[in-house]
């Protein structure tokens, strides 16, 4: 049972650490997306890589926080330095591309387990 | 306004009862639609897609209204494992960008 796998599950840092994420998408995904999901917003989308490349960072406070695909079996989402204010849970999904040669793709999204962040 | 809205609950009903969902999305070109279930402190996962024609499986049946943007997931029979946060989500752009309402918290008691 193929499954997206998040390291580290849980996280306490201080305020002004370096925190960083990683996700190994399920094999054969090009597609992988970070989220970070609180209280107050929701679930929101931070990132979005297909192929490895990224495509949309648009959600992703610029300052801070970094994301890339140094190889097809990891995305890493950095923080530097982080805040109080990042304390979330952030989720890694990774998905099959919508359009496939001969027929339709598929839109699901398969979730990681997330990684809790508390910064201090 | 939010893109996609729900009304975050909580829904507290007993065990057999019927329980629906609805879910209002502001842009006209969405493409696709979903409902995902969320238990607490787990990852969301795909409950079932939802298609214009309207489509069961088993006690859940999705509801899809583009005139109105609206959709509705409709749960029969309420089983105190379908206790959990149902999220609406809408596929927009030209891309596989999915955006997630707030969820909507279902609570079954015996």
């Amino acid at each position: 049972d193929a499954r997206v796998t998040q390291t580290p599950r849980h996280k306490v840092t201080e305020m002004g650490q370096e925190v960083t994420m990683r996700c190994q998408p399920i094999l054969g995904h090009n597609t992988v997306f970070w989220y970070r999901q609180t209280m107050m917003q929701g679930l929101e989308l931070l990132a979005y890589f297909r192929n490895r490349a990224p495509l949309d960072d648009s959600g992703m406070p610029k300052d801070r926080f970094s994301a890339e695909m140094p190889d097809a079996t990891l995305a890493t989402l950095k923080i530097q330095p982080s805040e109080p204010r990042d304390s979330a849970v952030y989720f890694c999904a990774s998905g099959l591309p919508l359009v496939r040669a001969g027929g339709r793709g598929t839109d699901t999204q398969y979730f990681g387990p997330g990684t809790r962040l508390t910064v201090l | 306004r939010k893109e996609v809205e729900q009304d975050p609950g909580p829904f507290n009903v007993p065990e057999g009862a019927t329980v629906a969902f609805n879910c209002t999305y502001s842009n006209s070109a969405s493409q696709s639609f979903f409902w995902y279930r969320q238990d607490c402190r787990k990852e969301p996962k795909l409950l079932m897609s939802v298609y214009s024609s309207g489509n069961e499986d088993g006690r859940f049946t999705a509801q899809l209204n583009r005139a109105s943007q609206y959709i509705s997931l409709l749960i029969r029979d309420s089983k105190l494992s379908d206790s959990a946060t149902y999220l609406c989500v809408v596929k927009t752009g030209g891309y596989n960008k999915l955006i997630f309402g707030a969820g909507t918290r279902l609570a079954v008691h015996p």
